[in-house]
């Protein structure tokens, strides 16, 4: 069974278009995080919720909006999308009590993002 | 924010030890240190964690220095599987969240 799952695996679309990639855990974890992987390889940190609230938002541009429904899923949606947002993007969870950060993250396998 | 130092590549040959390096000279006295590996066209994968003491599992074994400011990644026996990028990040408690920050990693290769 996968523990953190990704929808879709490869995403490529126009530049302006809205897209949204979907993201679900299967691990009861408490937190969940979206990173996002660019050409040189460097992972950032873009939000992380815990139990469905917003905790951290790292400088990203409004038009990438999450989405927390429930504690198993944290969606992704970004508004007119431009070159640079080209990337993977990876979803993450981790069962982190009261912010003690001694907990393992569970990533997934990432959407590929490219935009045209 | 903390960050760690690792060198941009190691090699090693198949069935021999390697000993990963990370400083991480700003580290907080709540930091826990994390390595995390990434294989191609995959998500990092935990491999370890720790706090004070050394640890080990299954993959590998982890030496934290006395002083907390560097820790070592130990893989016992090196496999072509284990050709990957391997990233020392400490993760710590934040105002208002919880902060990893990755660094550029260190790419190791395995030769046969």
């Amino acid at each position: 069974d996968t523990a953190v799952s990704q929808t879709p695996k490869y995403l490529v679309t126009q530049m302006g278009n809205d897209k949204s990639i979907k993201c679900e855990q299967n691990l009861g974890h408490d937190t969940m995080y979206w990173y996002k992987q660019d050409s040189k390889k460097f992972l950032k940190i873009m939000f992380s919720y815990n139990n469905k609230e917003l905790i951290i938002n790292e400088t990203v541009p409004n038009r990438f909006s999450p989405k927390s429904p429930d504690k198993a899923h944290l969606n992704l949606h970004i508004n007119s999308l431009e070159l640079g947002d080209s990337a993977v993007y990876f979803c993450a969870s981790s069962q982190d009590n009261m912010g003690y950060s001694n907990q393992p993250q569970h990533f997934g396998d990432g959407t590929r993002l490219s935009i045209l | 924010d903390a960050k760690t130092t690792q060198p941009n590549s190691m090699e090693s040959n198949e069935e021999e030890p390697v000993h990963l390096p990370c400083n991480h000279s700003t580290i907080s006295g709540t930091d826990y240190i994390h390595w995390y590996r990434q294989l191609p066209s995959q998500g990092p994968e935990y491999v370890i964690h720790g706090l004070t003491s050394n640890v080990n599992n299954r993959m590998a074994s982890l030496a934290i220095a006395e002083d907390r400011k560097s820790s070592t990644l130990i893989l016992h026996r090196a496999t072509l599987r284990d050709a990957a990028v391997y990233y020392c990040i400490l993760r710590g408690r934040n105002t208002g969240g919880f902060k990893t920050i990755f660094g550029a990693g260190t790419r190791l290769f395995v030769k046969a």
